[in-house]
């Protein structure tokens, strides 16, 4: 069974400062996926990851995938307020409608 | 932008009684997937949908679960008797096929009282 961990669970940072998710995950796969999350809200999507070495970035946040580690990180540089959220990664064992496996979530919290 | 809709945003029933959610995906995506949130918890998948039946279920979408797609824009979950331990947000997703990102609904709360 596809397991899928994240790391830490809860993240207090004071703004400015930066850090790193961590996802880790069971199986052969090249295709892994962020999504963020806002209390009491869906989920929306950050970036998709779809090769080994692949890296994007988005504003203060870049994601990168290492297959061979099966591996995914989500780095946050000069955190800001509104980064506060729950991230969530999520992977796809391939094919065309396999579902996603979810992370428990890191829930972020960004303090003045 | 295109969106999936879910109706409705939150639905209170008691235990034993039936519950249909309701999902409009993405106009032109050919995969369907429900998911459920217990409060605080991990997304955890529940069924995935393509060609007008169930290509995957976990082991949470026991036989009280059953999906439809009933007129070709609407994807329904149903829960025959609900029980207390079925309260959580219920997401439906879909998305165009092959490596693509789901896209995600905005989520119906569920509270079995």
């Amino acid at each position: 069974e596809l397991k899928v961990e994240q790391n830490p669970l809860f993240l207090s940072m004071q703004e400015g400062k930066n850090y790193t998710i961590y996802c880790n995950y069971s199986t052969t796969s090249d295709r892994l996926y962020w999504y963020r999350q806002d209390p009491g809200k869906s989920l929306e999507s950050l970036f998709v990851l779809l090769s080994n070495g692949a890296v994007k970035q988005e504003g203060r946040l870049m994601a990168s995938l290492d297959t061979k580690a099966r591996l995914s990180t989500l780095h946050i540089t000069a955190a800001v307020h509104d980064l506060s959220a729950t991230y969530f990664c999520a992977v796809d064992e391939g094919g065309n409608n396999n579902d996603m496996r979810f992370g428990a979530g890191t829930r972020l919290t960004v303090k003045p | 932008e295109p969106e999936v809709t879910q109706t409705p945003s939150h639905q209170v029933t008691q235990m034993g009684q039936e519950v249909i959610l309701r999902c409009v995906p993405i106009s032109n995506h050919l995969y369907f997937y429900w998911y459920r949130q217990i409060l605080g918890q991990k997304v955890e998948f529940l069924v995935s949908f393509y060609n007008n039946e169930i290509s995957e279920k976990s082991e949470i979408f026991d036989d009280q679960f059953s999906v439809e797609r009933p007129d070709g824009s609407n994807f329904t979950l149903k829960i025959r008797s609900t029980k207390l331990e079925d309260s959580a947000m219920y997401f439906c997703a879909s998305k165009r096929g092959g490596p693509y990102e789901q896209y995600f609904g905005p989520g119906t709360r569920l509270t079995v009282t």
